[in-house]
């Protein structure tokens, strides 16, 4: 699995959208970037995934560039719940094989 | 999306002992379950993969001998610590895989707090 590059830490305010990038220029054709968070003390928790078009659930918006070296994880309207550490991964569609956790962001929205 | 429980979510035991943590998928068969360890401020990493019916695939430097896996059933794996000592204390999460191979979406259990005293 294509390896990912994250900032290590951000900061948002209440209310308003946060973006997360990042990086995985290595991303091979049949490798979807998967989005995760983890709140403190508890299993991660799946957000959204894509292969090459923008998504959009309930939860976030997931823009990949055209050339898939890098992506961005939008939270619409971020509250204080969504402080966690959202971890950006990349894996093989039709892969049962475990993921890969790189090190994440800290994702901390002040009120 | 699937749920996956794990029990106890914290243990707290004394250092010699063996300690079990469940992990059940309970809307879901699951033929691949994994199981990860997390230490303070860390992120998680992969200690095995549990396949139904068959011997458990350890990561490397993971000692098998301590870490005991079964996986006797398609909604059960099993991680049991054994002759647990103060450095085992971690948290302990694992996950599933549901579907068949050609799927093979990741859901995750609330994780176990393991405290050896």
């Amino acid at each position: 699995d294509a390896k990912t590059t994250q900032p290590t830490s951000m900061d948002c305010a209440e209310g308003r959208a946060a973006n997360l990038p990042c990086n995985h220029s290595t991303i091979s054709g049949n490798e979807y970037v998967y989005w995760y968070r983890q709140i403190h003390s508890q299993g991660p928790q799946y957000i959204i995934h894509g292969l090459k078009n923008n998504e959009t659930n309930e939860m976030a918006s997931l823009i990949i560039t055209e050339d898939r070296k890098s992506s961005t994880l939008i939270l619409p309207h971020a509250t204080l719940r969504d402080t966690a550490v959202y971890y950006c991964i990349v894996r093989a569609s039709g892969s049962a094989r475990q993921l890969t956790f790189g090190s994440g962001t800290q994702l901390t929205v002040l009120p | 999306g699937a749920v996956v429980s794990q029990h106890p979510s914290w243990v707290i035991c004394k250092s010699g002992t063996s300690v079990k943590i469940e992990c059940r998928s309970l809307d879901f068969q699951a033929t691949t379950m994994f199981w990860y360890r997390q230490f303070p401020k860390q992120s998680l990493m992969l200690m095995a993969t549990s396949n139904e019916g068959s011997k458990a695939t350890y990561e490397q430097g993971v000692e098998k001998d301590k870490f005991l896996i079964n996986h006797a059933s398609l909604t059960l794996s099993t991680l049991t610590v054994t002759s647990a000592h103060p450095e085992d204390s971690s948290f302990y999460i694992c996950s599933a895989v549901t579907g068949g191979s050609a799927s093979g979406e990741l859901f995750f259990g609330e994780g176990s707090r393991l405290t050896v005293l």
